[in-house]
């Protein structure tokens, strides 16, 4: 079984919806991210949370929130959708100040 | 501002011959870097990683090199194989423990 899961794993949706991508690890990390991966652009980080109670804006948080519901779970949320959102979403965890493990990732469409 | 750059975009070698895929930092607190790979619909893995003290990392056919004074760092991977086409990050956790990533090189190995 994959230690990081991400659900769904495609979506296609239209702009104005609210679409919630969520993800789970079996790992037991504290530290979770989410990241966008667009072409030629590398990956971003949108939030991350370094446990429970801790949650901090990255590089392009606008338009976007997160939720840390317990320690294994980290969900991203699209409040409003829009079409420059449409890209390649990655949560990731880690132990401490370390290699982070990535999940399969989560393609979003927005039309 | 880019603090981890890849500046080529891609890179094609010949299977059997060295890849070799480099990395450029403008931060010099940086205390280690580390390389991911990235297959088409899977999240990246990490690869390699060394610390600021080193000035090269071998791990079976993939070594890292550092140059410090240069703010640059190199993977060389030898002999290329096919199963090597990925797309390769090159990153860095700041002093945040954020890991900021390159936007990425696409390696090609060519039968």
């Amino acid at each position: 079984d994959a230690d990081v899961t991400q659900t769904p794993r495609n979506r296609i949706t239209k702009t104005g919806k609210r679409i919630m991508l969520e993800c789970s690890q079996t790992k037991g990390h504290d530290r979770m991210y989410w990241y966008r991966q667009d072409p030629g652009l590398g990956l971003q980080l949108i939030y991350y949370s370094f446990d429970v109670k801790d949650i901090n804006k990255g590089e392009i948080s606008d338009g976007y929130s997160v939720s840390r519901q317990a320690q294994a779970k980290f969900s991203l949320s699209l409040e409003s959708a829009i079409p420059n959102q449409t890209a390649l979403y990655f949560c990731a965890t880690s132990p401490g100040e370390d290699t982070q493990y990535f999940g399969p990732g989560t393609r979003l469409t927005v039309l | 501002d880019q603090q981890v750059k890849q500046n080529s975009p891609s890179l094609s070698v010949q299977e059997g011959r060295i890849s070799i895929l480099n990395c450029d930092y403008t931060n010099s607190m940086f205390d280690y870097f580390l390389w991911y790979k990235k297959y088409p619909a899977e999240g990246p893995t990490f690869l390699i990683s060394i610390s600021s003290i080193k000035d090269k990392n071998e791990d079976g056919r993939f070594t890292v090199f550092l140059n410090k004074s240069a703010k640059h760092l190199s993977l060389h991977i030898v002999p290329s194989q096919p199963g090597d086409s990925a797309v390769y990050f090159c990153a860095a956790p700041d002093r945040d423990d954020k890991i900021i990533f390159g936007k990425g090189t696409r390696l090609h190995i060519l039968p």
